[in-house]
């Protein structure tokens, strides 16, 4: 059974620069997962940030990036907002028309 | 403007079954693989499902949770994907997601609002 890891919980500092990463409980995540991350505010359906390790998608602000950081995805928030306070979830291709999506991490700007 | 519009969730009992559809707009949707994503309550997203266009077979793939008891079907003329789901289970309890899928780039790039299952007896 694959498990995708994100750290459930992250604080910044309006104004900081924060990192949440993803991994695999088993191995290392390359660009072949096609890693790609949502944003999720309560209540609301998830938002598309990035997709195929470091795109972002249509009408994200550059304030957000993606990447690949030693064998983990990672999704890095450079000046912090107070409304970028949401859930952040990553998810991997598995292959075969499979997805896993990590646990997902609360982001919180203070 | 794509739009995905849920419909069907609700109250069912444990055992029963209950059929989502995904009312898709704004796009050729003949064209587009669909997936569904559910999200128990104060809990993380859960992929479930995908179905592929017609041009490669229209078939699906399944996450093991659910495998065996939900189908995921289309009707191309109707632009509506389903989500049949059968013996339901407390734990199948959910926001159910449409999505569409970007099969290339193998992410999830656009997603309805969402309608809530409740399996409850």
């Amino acid at each position: 059974q694959t498990v995708v890891t994100q750290e459930p919980s992250f604080s910044v500092s309006p104004g900081g620069t924060v990192t949440l990463t993803c991994g695999l409980s088993s191995g290392s995540v390359s660009i072949t997962y096609y890693p790609s991350w949502y944003q999720q505010t309560p209540g609301q359906a998830p938002r598309t940030l990035i997709y195929n390790t470091n795109t972002r998608s249509s009408g994200v602000p550059d304030r957000f990036s993606g990447s690949i950081l030693g064998n983990k995805a990672a999704l890095t928030i450079t000046g912090a907002q107070a409304d970028d306070e949401s859930d952040y979830y990553c998810v991997l291709y598995m292959g075969g028309g499979n997805w896993v999506f990590g646990g997902g991490t609360k982001l919180t700007v203070l | 403007e794509v739009q995905l519009v849920e419909s069907g969730g609700g109250l069912v009992q444990p055992g029963r079954s209950l059929r989502l559809s995904c009312t898709a707009s704004g796009f050729t949707f003949a064209d587009d693989a669909m997936s569904w994503v559910r999200q128990a309550p104060g809990k993380g997203l859960e992929w479930v499902g995908f179905i592929r266009n017609k041009a490669y077979g229209g078939t699906t793939e399944y996450a093991a949770s659910v495998k065996g008891r939900f189908t995921i079907s289309r009707d191309d003329s109707k632009n509506i994907a389903y989500l049949q789901m059968n013996s339901l289970r407390t734990e199948d309890t959910a926001v159910y997601y449409c999505t569409r899928v970007q099969v290339v780039t193998k992410f999830f790039d656009y997603w309805g609002q969402g309608t809530l299952v409740t399996v409850s007896s």
